[in-house]
């Protein structure tokens, strides 16, 4: 069974401060792995977005990591910010088939910055 | 170049009555595809469409919901008889056509429409 599971589900830490998400995965076959942010009462934007081949890829102050032998990925946020309050919801989408392109989302890691 | 829009933002059904959710993609893209958000869960996938076909909609209700994306206007996903069960947040989201034949597209998400049945 295709799923996405993300640990924590939900996280407090002091602005300035690191923290990293994690997730894991059963989808299979694998196409590609992509984390979102997404605001209380808005639509997911995409913050990164990892293929097979790609170990690491950064964004800004969002650092994604993918290994794809033991189907875990990770996002590291570098010096929160009170913005960065939001939920982190990790996308697997599946290659081909029966479920060409079907996007198969966590439930994502509801991340909360205090001052 | 405008984002996903979707109206109304929110949207209040009393039960048995008919909902009606739209979704106008961004500019240049041919493909809608619409999740369903219920508190505390993910997003699902419900369908998958380009312009006047249904590519996928395996992950759709088989009753009382319906969705299409007509050669000109909105993407509707249809709700009829609402319960409240299906009180959730709707978001569409589309993308270009893609030119991997075995993958899709970065999808874009709309702000989402939010439905409560009382």
């Amino acid at each position: 069974k295709n799923q996405v599971e993300q640990s924590p589900q939900s996280l407090i830490i002091l602005e300035g401060k690191n923290c990293t998400l994690q997730c894991n995965y059963t989808v299979s076959p694998f196409s590609n792995l992509r984390w979102y942010k997404q605001d209380t009462g808005r639509g997911p934007v995409s913050l990164t977005i990892m293929t097979f081949s790609e170990n690491t890829k950064s964004n800004g102050r969002y650092t994604a990591t993918l290994d794809a032998d033991t189907k875990q990925s990770s996002l590291h946020i570098t010096a929160s910010q009170l913005s960065d309050s939001a939920s982190y919801i990790c996308v697997v989408s599946a290659e081909g088939g029966s479920t060409l392109g079907r996007l198969y989302f966590g439930r994502g890691t509801q991340l909360t910055v205090w001052p | 170049n405008a984002g996903v829009m979707q109206n109304p933002r929110h949207l209040v059904r009393r039960r048995g009555q008919e909902a009606r959710l739209r979704c106008s993609p961004m500019k240049g893209h041919s493909h809608v595809y619409w999740y369903r958000q219920l508190p505390e869960e993910g997003l699902k996938f419900m369908v998958y469409l380009q312009k006047e076909n249904i590519i996928d909609e395996s992950g759709m209700p088989k009753e009382r919901f319906s969705a299409e994306f007509p050669k000109e206007g909105p993407s509707i996903l249809r709700i009829q008889q609402v319960v409240r069960g299906d009180s959730a947040a709707y978001f569409c989201a589309s993308s270009r056509m893609s030119d991997k034949p075995r993958e899709h597209s970065e999808q874009y998400f709309g702000p989402g429409t939010r439905l409560t049945v009382t």
